[in-house]
């Protein structure tokens, strides 16, 4: 079974506006990590923001912010106010376990594309 | 630069050849990826070290597949006799022991087999 799931394959946003790109995820264990990465097409995984499974409060990272629903295993990524240097593909990951231990595990990714 | 540094940053080779990539993660942590991505697709684990102890394999590492970090610094993933589907961009990510902390990623090998 997927444990990260990204319905998204791509989303188009015009300029300064928001998007919500989509993760839902699937784990039994109570201690987890989700974690938000971009990859420009220059290649390299930039990280984004991070929400641990105890967190209370919602992450937020300047123009980023997860929508993080625990019940609903899902931990969607909002970006505001939307640049054409967001165009890249956006990656959801968890980690699992007691200290995170476990590998990360990638969702298939959102290519978002920001019209100017 | 103290991020995580890839070598080399490409390389063509043909088929049934040897390959050795290397990586050498941000020098304070313990903990090391191999991950494989190909085109269109998000990264799909390899691999994982803690300090020199290889902790994780995945089923897709085949037995041509090798990694070691001997000294529990710089880390190396050779694949042996390669086929055209190895072709992909291999990442390489580090991390510190703790649990709430990110993996940053190397700027990968890409890996073309002719």
């Amino acid at each position: 079974a997927q444990k990260i799931t990204q319905t998204q394959p791509g989303m188009f946003v015009q300029e300064k506006e928001a998007v919500t790109l989509d993760c839902t995820y699937d784990t039994s264990d109570p201690s987890y990590g989700l974690f938000w990465y971009k990859q420009p097409s220059s290649g390299e995984m930039i990280f984004l923001i991070y929400q641990g499974s105890y967190d209370q409060q919602n992450a937020t990272e300047g123009r980023y912010s997860l929508n993080f629903q625990k019940a609903r295993k899902s931990a969607n990524l909002v970006i505001s106010a939307s640049q054409l240097g967001d165009s890249a593909m956006y990656f959801c990951a968890m980690r699992e376990g007691p200290n995170y231990g476990q590998n990360f595990v990638f969702g298939p990714g959102t290519r978002l594309s920001v019209l100017p | 630069d103290t991020g995580v540094s890839q070598n080399p940053r490409h390389k063509i080779t043909k088929r049934g050849q040897n390959v050795t990539f290397r990586c050498d993660p941000i020098s304070e942590h313990n903990r090391l990826y191999w991950y494989r991505q190909t085109l269109g697709q998000g990264p799909e684990f390899l691999t994982y070290f803690q300090n020199e102890a290889q902790l994780e394999k995945s089923r897709l590492l085949s037995d041509r597949f090798s990694a070691e970090r001997p000294k529990g610094s710089f880390s190396t993933l050779e694949i042996q006799r390669t086929e055209q589907g190895d072709s992909a961009m291999y990442l390489c990510a580090s991390s510190s022991r703790t649990g709430n902390t990110e993996a940053f990623f190397g700027q990968g090998t890409r890996l073309t087999v002719v």
